[in-house]
């Protein structure tokens, strides 16, 4: 069945460390998301990117970084730089056309120990 | 800009009572609607969709949602609740004039409880 994969499903990060999160899938999709959520503020926009070898910074891109080397791949890279990276994160991809909607990953929960 | 809101961000039911979760979009244009469902530690999961053919919409998990233009609404409801509906509700929103990119933007949440 097509969908998208994310994985580690928990990963726990240093301070000071860097850390990557993977996104895969298998649906064909152009466009591919990456999401953070914490408790109460519902999900707010990291990086997009419409095509591969091209992303944009959504709403809260600093402290990240992404690469989108395959059409299959988004891998997400949270850097030191982030000063607060406790958060579950979610990937997407959606077909071009705003009719389709987003097809979610099942998330990676990130905790900083 | 599009903005979608959601009136109460948490809301209960009894189990077998209708579930009525509000959504209201803010553009002239009428947008493409969605409804997100949200499990614990999980993904989110398309609930249902308007995209500009019937104004009312049926979903799995036998929720539907009606298109209202006048009020510029998008309900979710069900006729009665079960313990499994338990999670946390998204309406979303997709501009139909172009922009940078395909964006959908996402209402703040509604966490559903069912009382036994």
């Amino acid at each position: 069945d097509g969908g998208i994969t994310q994985s580690p499903k928990y990963l726990f990060r240093k301070e000071g460390q860097n850390v990557t999160l993977s996104c895969e899938q298998n649906l064909n999709h152009d466009a591919m998301y990456w999401y953070r959520q914490d408790p109460g503020q519902g999900l707010r926009l990291i990086y997009y990117s419409q095509i591969v070898n091209d992303f944009q910074k959504g709403d809260i891109a600093e402290g990240y970084s992404v690469s989108r080397e395959k059409k299959e791949s988004f891998p997400l890279t949270v850097t030191s730089a982030q000063k607060n990276p406790t958060a579950f994160y979610l990937c997407a991809s959606s077909a071009r056309g705003r009719a389709y909607g987003y097809t979610f990953g099942s998330g990676t929960r990130l905790t900083v120990v | 800009a599009q903005s979608v809101t959601q009136l109460g961000s948490h809301v209960s039911v009894s189990e077998g009572a209708l579930v009525l979760l509000r959504c209201n979009y803010s553009s002239s244009v009428p947008p493409y609607l969605f409804w997100y469902v949200q499990y614990p530690n999980q993904g989110l999961q398309l609930l249902l969709k308007y995209t500009s053919a019937a104004t009312l919409v049926k979903g799995i998990n036998g929720f539907e949602a009606e298109f209202k233009k006048s009020e510029t609404s998008f309900h979710l409801t069900k006729p009665s609740a079960h313990m499994s509906d338990a999670a946390e509700y998204f309406c979303a929103v997709s501009d139909r004039l172009k922009t940078s990119y395909d964006k959908v933007i996402f209402g703040p949440g509604t966490s559903l409880s069912v009382i036994p």
